[in-house]
């Protein structure tokens, strides 16, 4: 059993829909992440959150919204996507962003389509 | 661009055969080295991580060594089982960057 969760597991939406991912952890993390995967590709980080805050924005578009309201928990809102958004969804948490010395903890992925 | 590159993509190999895989990383900067086993349907599980030179790891049948200096790291799997069927994942950490990059991994698939 993963101890991240993420919901929804499948995800299709318009472009016009209005959604969000969520994703919730209660190891006691303190650093949260978002990454994007396309087929074949490697996961690329999106955002990070260290004690709930922004820390990393990698220069995503803002039709992906992110948000921390608390420790445990981390949202992605979607809006207006576009088709080439369509992509698995990774939520990961690490003990804290101090460094690379501890392992992320992943949930099993929000799999999205854009129709 | 920072590359992580690994090999080989995919591997087929029998029950019970022993095979390694490669990531190469820049060794400039060097902060950290992950080892990540994706089964399908499942999220990624963490193997090693991995921080000075000439580190060495071992979990049951698992190993992985570290040299920074050339920028390279090997995992082993000794007598593979066909649930070590999975995309194994390698991911670099630099110290200027403040994130993980992940190699596209290598899908091991092991035959009863």
């Amino acid at each position: 059993d993963t101890e991240v969760t993420q919901t929804p597991k499948h995800l299709v939406m318009g472009m016009t829909n209005k959604k969000s991912l969520k994703c919730e952890q209660h190891m006691g993390h303190r650093a949260m992440y978002w990454y994007k995967q396309k087929a074949k590709k490697p996961p690329e980080l999106m955002f990070v959150y260290s004690y709930e805050k922004l820390s990393i924005n990698e220069s995503v578009p803002s039709r992906f919204s992110p948000e921390c309201p608390n420790s445990s928990l981390l949202n992605l809102h979607l809006h207006a996507l576009q088709p080439e958004d369509s992509a698995l969804y990774l939520c990961a948490s690490s003990q804290d962003l101090g460094g690379f010395d501890q392992p992320q903890h992943f949930g099993d992925g929000t799999r999205l389509s854009i129709l | 661009i920072l590359n992580v590159e690994q090999s080989p993509q995919s591997l087929h190999v029998q029950e019970g055969d022993s095979t390694n895989f490669t990531c190469s990383f820049p060794s400039s900067n060097f902060y950290a080295l992950h080892w990540y086993r994706w089964e399908t349907a499942k999220s990624p599980e963490a193997l090693f991580v991995m921080t000075l030179n000439g580190d060495e790891k071992k979990k049951g049948r698992i190993s992985a060594t570290l040299n920074t200096k050339e920028g390279y790291s090997y995992l082993y799997i000794k007598g593979s089982q066909p649930e070590d069927s999975a995309t194994y994942l390698c991911a670099y950490g630099s110290s200027n960057t403040g994130k993980l990059i992940f190699g596209q991994g290598t899908t091991l698939q092991v035959k009863p």
